[in-house]
């Protein structure tokens, strides 16, 4: 069964450094997510991406945070200058562009990320 | 604002017992309902999901939630666990035209052999 894979599995990062978030979405997937749990919390909504644009983005969404499809395969989440509340698991989701009403999101296993 | 609860945070229970996991929802539009599992070490999968129609979904693993309107509410129920069914369980809530899930706070079950 086709999955969603995530790279790299953690890391660890220095405070403002900047960070790359690799993930490789179903192939036959066009709708693509970010979404983030920090220990202890639920899991939050960043981000979606559809077409080459970002479709929706939560409030946590800001500047600092960008996404790419750089080729037909990878969508990557970059965080310019990461603070220590960026400490978080980082999962990626993917789902097939169809009605609404139909769309089921498929997560990889996640990215955490440490902010020192 | 959609928010989403659950209210047991940790259910222990001992094989062959039946469970039932709360999920309530906020929003009164129309909604799209999931449960996911989250085994150790691994991903996000998705247990089961409610679109439209039979207000009784059945998932993988014998699993089934139901979704009652009138209470906000989509419990996941098994008439019998598994020690393997020992996860963590996330219901999650898409509500009107947007696309986005948004979580509970999920339970973790814990089932003793």
């Amino acid at each position: 069964e086709p999955e969603v894979t995530q790279t790299p599995s953690h890391q660890v990062t220095q405070m403002g450094q900047e960070v790359i978030l690799r993930c490789v979405p179903i192939s036959n997937h066009l709708y693509f997510y970010w979404y983030r749990q920090i220990l202890g919390q639920k899991v939050e909504f960043l981000v979606s991406f559809y077409n080459n644009e970002i479709s929706e983005k939560s409030e946590i969404f800001d500047d600092q945070f960008s996404v790419e499809r750089p080729d037909g395969s990878n969508f990557t989440l970059k965080i310019r200058s990461t603070k220590l509340e960026d400490s978080a698991m980082y999962f990626c989701a993917s789902s097939v562009i169809a009605g609404r009403r139909t769309d089921t999101q498929y997560f990889g296993p996640g990215t955490r990320l440490t902010v020192l | 604002a959609q928010s989403v609860s659950q209210h047991n945070h940790h259910v222990i229970l001992s094989e062959a017992a039946s469970l039932e996991l709360g999920c309530n929802y906020s929003y009164g539009g129309t909604v799209n309902l999931f449960w996911y599992v989250q085994y150790p070490g691994q991903h996000l999968q998705l247990l089961l999901k409610y679109f439209s129609g039979d207000p009784l979904v059945k998932g993988i693993k014998g699993f089934e939630a139901e979704f009652i309107k009138s209470k906000f509410s989509f419990n996941l129920r098994k008439p019998s666990v598994q020690w393997s069914d020992t996860a963590e369980y996330f219901c999650a809530v898409r509500s009107g035209s947007a696309r986005q899930l948004t979580f509970g706070s999920g339970t973790q079950l814990t089932v003793l052999p």
